[in-house]
């Protein structure tokens, strides 16, 4: 267990609305990423962050916007959301070294835009 | 374009049998992880391999990691129904003067009969 939360845990949203998920840790980790986890594609990175205020974009980042204010929260934004943005959305730390590189996955967020 | 391919995708199989999971790529990757995940939840890691030919019991669960650092497997002997899930296969790369990047593969989805 790496102290992370998601909150919320399940939304349902309307087309163009705009959607903020919160991923919380509690161990100080530098590393943040954003997932998205679809059948048939996988774990897909959107967004990670390297530290408070530094974030890149991944393989997935179009419609995707975050935020890192403090090294606890890595907040990930969608600001008009539309329905090829349902997914399930899995926030990440990262620890172990450049060679033994680790992740652990927080609960996951359900998200359904109707 | 899916870097890492896992093979089966899907796996039924009765208690007491013994599995095999694949990992394959053309590229080469600086470590490779396992993980678990259940219905719900978030992927949970198994393992992490570093050197190529390198092999790491976890109980009843035997993961190797190739000669060439291109590909994996996962053995699991005589499988209990605890061992249902979804298994996934990452590998980390370091481009130059880059982040390390993860490459997830798809999944094989295990179901394990009492």
């Amino acid at each position: 267990d790496a102290g992370i939360t998601q909150s919320p845990r399940h939304k349902v949203t309307e087309t163009g609305t705009p959607v903020t998920l919160r991923c919380h840790q509690t161990e100080n980790h530098r590393y943040m990423y954003w997932y998205r986890q679809d059948p048939g594609h996988g774990l897909r990175l959107i967004h990670y962050s390297y530290g408070v205020k530094d974030t890149d974009k991944g393989e997935v980042s179009d419609g995707y916007s975050v935020s890192r204010s403090k090294t606890e929260d890595f907040l990930l934004t969608l600001e008009s959301a539309t329905s090829s943005q349902t997914s399930v959305y899995f926030c990440a730390i990262r620890t172990g070294t450049t060679s033994s590189y680790e992740q652990y996955f927080g609960p996951g967020t359900r998200l359904t835009v109707t | 374009t899916q870097l890492l391919e896992q093979s089966p995708q899907f796996l039924s199989i009765q208690e007491g049998e013994n599995l095999t999971v694949y990992c394959n790529s053309s590229s080469v990757f600086s470590s490779l992880q396992w993980y678990r995940q259940e219905p719900g939840e978030g992927p949970v890691l198994l393992v992490t391999v570093v050197t190529g030919g390198e092999v790491k019991k976890l109980k009843r669960l035997t993961f190797q990691f190739g000669d060439a650092r291109k590909d994996s497997s996962l053995h699991i002997t005589a499988a209990q129904p605890g061992d249902t899930g979804l298994y996934l296969c990452a590998g980390s790369q370091t481009p130059s003067g880059g982040y390390q990047k993860v490459t997830f593969g798809t999944g094989t989805k295990l179901q394990v009969i009492p």
